[in-house]
């Protein structure tokens, strides 16, 4: 069956760490999406990506960076710049241009310790 | 700025106790509103797309309508497995991005 996988589910990061989340998809769309979600607050765009070897930022880029060298392969890095990244982080990818909404992941809780 | 308001922020009902749950937004060049459920730990669940004024789509016990200011999500009868939080988003004019709304966590009680 085609999806989205995250992993991992659930990732611990000491201070001064980065870590990297990844993003999978057999679903051939085209683009693909980063966002953080948090109690109370909705879902905020962090980085999204278009195409392969392109990728613009969204409303909380900072302490973020991301990559798209694959169609399918859409990793994000939590860098140590971050000072607040314990949450819920969401993948999501799309055909372009899109009249179904997007296909999320089951996510990965980073938590920092 | 750009708005996505979901009301109200929590819902809890009867089984079988049908209400609405609403989505108003403030954007211009409106592309399409899109209905989401989330259940604990999980990532949101695509459910609906609405395009212009009018336009209604169903689905079981859910009925989404569009206004020019907001939309509705309508339960009709709900079980308690229809409980989860819902999610509103909308695609604004020239991009492929979505705005989220904070979402309503609705709890049906059997």
């Amino acid at each position: 069956d085609g999806g989205i996988t995250q992993s991992p589910k659930y990732l611990f990061r000491k201070e001064g760490q980065n870590v990297t989340l990844s993003c999978e998809q057999n679903l051939n769309h085209d683009a693909m999406y980063w966002y953080r979600q948090d109690p109370g607050q909705g879902l905020r765009l962090i980085y999204y990506s278009q195409i392969v070897n392109d990728f613009q930022k969204g409303d909380i880029a900072e302490g973020y960076s991301v990559s798209r060298e694959k169609k399918e392969s859409f990793p994000l890095t939590v860098t140590s710049a971050q000072k607040n990244p314990t949450a819920f982080y969401l993948c999501a990818s799309s055909i372009v241009p899109d009249n179904y909404g997007y296909t999320f992941g089951s996510g990965t809780r980073l938590t920092v310790v | 700025e750009d708005q996505v308001t979901q009301s109200p922020e929590a819902l809890r009902l009867q089984e079988g106790e049908s209400s609405s749950l609403n989505c108003s937004y403030t954007v211009s060049g409106l592309r399409g509103l899109f209905w989401y459920r989330q259940d604990p730990g999980k990532g949101p669940e695509f459910l609906f797309t609405l395009y212009s004024a009018g336009e209604e789509k169903e689905k079981e016990r859910l009925k989404a309508t569009l206004t020019k200011k907001e939309s509705f999500l309508h339960i009709t009868a709900p079980k308690p497995e229809d409980s989860a939080t819902y999610l509103c988003a909308v695609r604004l004019g020239g991009s492929e991005k979505l705005v989220f709304g904070k979402g309503t966590k609705l709890t049906v009680n059997p």
